[in-house]
């Protein structure tokens, strides 16, 4: 099955600088790929996703980008704020039915 | 909000008991998918509905079952709670389900479950 490996497991920025959190997965079939962020005792929410036919999407201060040849994908985050502190979990999805696999997660800590 | 609804929000029980969680997926959606997350650990993937029909499975333990009615709500029960079952439990629905172009899955606000 699908193993999604992701660090760093934490990480820790000061706030105005860029975070990256990278991912890698294991079957070549997988073709959706969506990050989720985790506020404490919240349900995790869709922040932004990549289908594996587009190499790089952004949405304003987030951007995701796509390597199938080597089977990674990261998220990047530009100009933190505090409120970007939350646990974010990368996953990946393909090859059959809807069964998501997802990382161990990132605890960002944006310091004011 | 998700459009997801799930109840309880909590859940005390204690060892060797039997509990239902509940979820109604957004409107519109057929798939409803079942994840565990203990604590300060990620999502694991339990089972996954289909218009009434069970679609995937992933680590879900055999004293844990799950069924999809016909009016698309879902029921997870556990069994034979042990400690170790303690964590928060989160229904997602997504539109589809079948094979070929995957979709997001919008995830419920959770039950925390606590067996003592």
């Amino acid at each position: 099955g699908e193993n999604v490996e992701q660090h760093p497991s934490t990480l820790s920025v000061q706030e105005g600088d860029s975070a990256v959190i990278k991912c890698t997965y294991s079957d070549s079939a997988s073709n959706y790929f969506p990050w989720y962020k985790q506020e404490l005792g919240k349900r995790p929410q869709l922040i932004i996703d990549i289908r594996s036919n587009v190499g790089e999407k952004k949405d304003q201060r987030i951007a995701v980008t796509l390597n199938k040849t080597a089977k990674h994908f990261s998220l990047h985050i530009t100009e933190t704020q505090p409120e970007d502190s939350a646990v974010y979990f990368c996953a990946a999805s393909g090859g059959g039915y809807q069964k998501v696999t997802f990382g161990i997660g990132t605890k960002l800590q944006v310091i004011p | 909000d998700s459009g997801v609804t799930q109840t309880p929000k909590h859940l005390i029980t204690a060892t060797g008991q039997r509990v239902t969680l509940r979820c109604s997926p957004r409107s519109g959606d057929l798939s409803v998918y079942w994840y565990q997350q203990s604590l300060d650990q990620g999502l694991q993937f339990l089972i996954q509905y289909y218009n009434g029909e069970e679609r995937a499975k992933g680590n879900i333990l055999e004293r844990f079952s799950a069924q999809q009615f016909p009016d698309l709500h879902s029921e997870l029960n556990l069994s034979s709670l042990e400690l170790g079952d303690s964590a928060l439990y989160f229904c997602a629905s997504s539109a589809g389900g079948g094979a070929g172009i995957q979709e997001t899955q919008y995830f419920g606000p959770g039950t925390r479950l606590l067996v003592l």
